[in-house]
Order: C-alpha cells, then structure tokens, then sequence
C-alpha cells in the first residue's frame, strides 16, 4: 500500500510564475490536509479537502492560492504570480473515510521563489 | 481559534538520559493530541498519538501524558539514543477530520 505521495519533490520558480503542487492521498483515503511549513517553523494548516469539496480553507490566502481534490486524479494546491515568501516546504496528509483521526504526511514539496 | 504551545524549543540530553517535551492547548474541545518526529529534510511521521479518554499511552520507549483539566500532554523518550536527535512536534485537534493544529516544535538533539 503505497503511501501519500507528492510531486514534484523540488520546484523552483520565479516571481510571479505559477506553481502546482500535487498529491495522491494514500488508497482509501478522501481526506486530504495541505500544510505549509517555512524554514525552522512549524507546520500551519492550509486547507482541507475531501473528494471535489472544500471543507475549510481558513488557513489559505485569499489572494493567489487555491486548492481543489477532483473526483479523479490527484489534489492540487495551486499558487499563481509566486512570491519570495512562498518559498516553503509544503506537505499533505491524508485520512481515510470516517473514524480514524491519523493523518499521514506525504514528502513534501520544496518550493523555492527566485 | 486552537493554540498550540509547545516548549523546550531546543532541547539537548546525553545518550541514555530522558527527554521529556511539554505542550499546551486552549481549546477544550480538542480530543485527540499526536506527536510528529520529523528529521532534517524528511517528513514528519507520527511516533505516538492520544485521545481525550486516555490519560496516558506507552509504546516502548516513548510514552505521552494528557491532562485534560490543566490541558496539557507531554512526550516522553526514556533511554535516548543518537536517533532519536529529529524535531518533535506536537498537535491538537478538535474531531475526527478536522484540521490539525501544531506547536512550533522542539529540536532534540541526544549527545553519544
């Protein structure tokens, strides 16, 4: 059973390009959690999704970030015109249907803003 | 909002020595608490987690304490080994699905 997966592993762009960041939740699993976390800090939510609905976007920017977890294929964190204070690591996790609470993490998206 | 404290930031034992990490929570209708170790570059994986009927868990040589009434849990690693050198985080959430809410993390680092 393979587990969240996230790619690319390592994107690097510059101002004001777009970045999409991809993730395959573990098989099973419908809820997917984006997190961003900057250089030595901790992880902050993002948004929380389940198959093509938002549940909680509170942690989200309002302006150039959006998110979506279509019925099929991967979930996609989307930032458009990049800034050097996106650079961060971004991670996902999952959870399966109901009544589990673990959430798995995925590697991580490094994405570096030039 | 859920706040997460978590304290020490750093925090530096000899190989052997217990480590124990501490956190607060401010929202009472939190009910599950996890613990993340996350080595430089990797991702954090879960090491141990409670639920709010639980006071304590044990899982060899870590084991985490809740209390409810103060709310605050903590993590302790008996017989620290180099390995065991990562940074820990620890989160609150309020149910099953919702979102996880994080400390600001400790760095451990266990002296061979």
């Amino acid at each position: 059973n393979a587990g969240v997966m996230q790619n690319p592993r390592h994107l690097v762009r510059r101002r004001g390009q777009e970045a999409r960041l991809r993730c395959s939740p573990m098989k099973g699993h419908s809820h997917v959690y984006w997190y961003r976390q900057l250089p030595e800090e901790g992880l902050k939510f993002m948004v929380y999704l389940q198959k093509e609905n938002i549940i909680d976007e509170s942690g989200m920017p309002k302006e150039r970030f959006s998110a979506e977890f279509p019925k099929e294929g991967p979930s996609i964190l989307r930032i458009q015109q990049v800034v050097r204070g996106d650079s961060a690591a971004y991670f996902c996790a999952s959870s399966p249907l109901a009544g589990v609470d673990t959430q798995y993490f995925g590697p991580g998206t490094r994405l570096t803003v030039l | 909002g859920e706040n997460v404290e978590q304290h020490p930031s750093t925090l530096s034992v000899q190989e052997g020595d217990s480590a124990v990490i501490k956190c607060t929570y401010s929202d009472s209708a939190s009910n599950y608490f996890p613990w993340y170790k996350q080595e430089l570059g990797k991702r954090p994986q879960l090491i141990i987690d409670i639920r709010s009927n639980v006071g304590e868990k044990k899982d060899q040589r870590i084991a985490v304490t809740l209390n409810k009434t103060a709310k605050h849990f903590s993590l302790h690693i008996t017989e620290t080994q180099p390995e065991d050198s990562a940074v820990y985080f620890c989160a609150a959430r309020k149910s099953s699905g919702d979102k996880l809410t994080f400390g600001t993390g400790t760095r451990l680092a266990v002296r061979p």
